[in-house]
């Protein structure tokens, strides 16, 4: 099973260039995440989707957009890169309901220089 | 809003030794509480997690348990290993909005 796949797993950008970091999960969850996690400050929500159709703020929004593409797909994109969203992200996924786990990706490392 | 605050690290143990890592949190109403760990270069996985007050999770000869009087989820394990060295993060959730909020993690270092 390939769980939460999320892609690239690396990548280097220069400020003020754009990307999209996309996230995949097979195991059929209404609820997706995006999480950045840095030194000393844990993992801090950007945005999230209860379900299909739907997207929220998270912690730290600001300088990213979301979109849920479908039951499956979560992109976070980046308009305009800047040194300070310099950042491992984390996608995870989860049935749904605030007592269920959630499965987590194997991040994307970003570097803005 | 709901947040999550977790001792800071490093913690650095013997194998062998007995391990808490303290966990509080804030909340309305009652959220479900978990743990989750980081072994390193990969993603966080659940270790344990409860659901309501008085509630014990455990795996892996871990546990944590829910007291709401405190509003505490510290996490335990009577004899650690080298193996168990990782970050470990604890978390909450709760209300209709689905949000997953975690603290700020604590790396454990056990040395032989």
């Amino acid at each position: 099973n390939a769980g939460v796949t999320q892609t690239p797993k690396f990548q280097v950008l220069k400020t003020g260039q754009s990307m999209t970091l996309q996230c995949a999960q097979d195991m059929n969850h209404n609820s997706m995440y995006w999480y950045r996690q840095d030194p000393g400050m844990g993992l801090r929500l950007i945005y999230y989707s209860a379900s299909e159709g739907t997207t929220d703020k998270g912690e730290v929004p600001n300088g990213y957009n979301v979109s849920r593409l479908n039951k499956r797909e979560f992109s976070l994109r980046l308009e305009s890169a800047a040194p300070s969203q310099t950042s491992v992200y984390f996608c995870a996924s989860r049935v749904g309901g605030p007592n269920t786990e959630a499965f987590f990706g194997q991040g994307t490392r970003l570097t803005v220089v | 809003g709901n947040s999550v605050t977790q001792m800071e690290g490093p913690v650095t143990l013997s194998e062998e030794a007995f391990l808490t890592i303290n966990c509080t949190y804030t909340a309305t109403g009652y959220p479900s509480l978990f743990w989750y760990v980081q072994y390193p270069g990969e993603g966080l996985q659940l270790l344990l997690k409860a659901t309501k007050a008085d509630d014990k999770g455990s795996n892996k000869g871990f546990e944590a348990t829910y007291r709401k009087e405190t509003t505490s989820f510290h996490l335990e394990k009577g004899s650690v290993q080298v193996s168990d060295s990782a970050v470990y993060f604890c978390a909450l959730s709760s209300g209709g909005y689905n949000k997953l909020i975690f603290g700020a993690g604590t790396r454990l270092a056990v040395h032989p």
